[in-house]
């Protein structure tokens, strides 16, 4: 399977405290993306970085990348309860339009 | 701008039935994706129509079916259910900026919840 892995595969924290997650993949990417689901249901698009880029922000989020080590990290700070949530990493196959492989995910829980 | 929508939101369907999924693309975007997603797991790539054609397809077998409509919307189509094909059912839309550019984020809609007695 080319699907990649989010680690932990779970996390509590308290509201206010940093959450850090982990993405390990397998393939060349043109991109990586992370995206966050609530209970179960669609999937919300978070960020992008390109394979020549090394991090990203966007809010409290703070994504960075390691194409030699094919692994990807997402930070956010100062959490908030409506954070928690499942999050997954996801990248575009390699000769393929934007079909997408997404990892296991890693979910989230911010208590209050 | 509605953004994608799916229907029907829940499901209940016998083993061996057939099944139809629906999904409306986001306003501009020509490209739609079908995902399943176990309970527990990350979403599973089913195929991606474009141009009303299917363009790539993931490791699903032929009782997966779909279509894509000239307004762009799209069905998935499942026969002969499997107490296994029970997932939240994902549609994703995005644009299509040719190939290789694949730096494009894709919609999802809320999925349809499939369960299989």
């Amino acid at each position: 399977s080319q699907q990649g892995e989010e680690d932990p595969q779970a996390l509590s924290i308290q509201e206010g405290e940093n959450a850090t997650m982990n993405c390990s993949y397998k393939t060349s990417i043109n991109n990586l993306q992370w995206y966050r689901q609530n209970s179960g249901r669609g999937l919300v698009h978070l960020i992008l970085i390109r394979s020549n880029e090394r991090e990203k922000h966007s809010g409290r989020l703070r994504v960075t990348l390691d194409t030699s080590k094919k692994s990807s990290s997402l930070l956010i700070t100062a959490s908030r309860a409506a954070d928690t949530a499942s999050y997954f990493c996801a990248h575009p196959n390699s000769g393929g339009y934007q079909k997408v492989t997404f990892g296991t995910g890693t979910k989230l829980q911010v208590i209050p | 701008d509605a953004g994608v929508t799916q229907s029907p939101t829940h499901l209940i369907k016998t083993r061996g039935q057939q099944v139809t999924l629906r999904c409306s693309p986001k306003s501009g975007h020509d490209t739609v994706s079908w995902y399943q997603q176990a309970l527990g797991q990350g979403p599973q790539f089913i195929f991606q129509y474009y141009e009303e054609e299917e363009r790539q397809r993931g490791n699903f077998p032929d009782r997966f079916s779909g279509h894509q409509f000239p307004n762009y919307s799209s069905e998935l189509n499942v026969n002969a259910l499997l107490l296994g094909d029970s997932a939240l059912y994902l549609c994703a839309s995005s644009p299509d900026r040719g190939f290789p550019n694949v730096n494009t984020e894709a919609f999802f809609g809320q999925g349809t919840r499939l369960t299989v007695v």
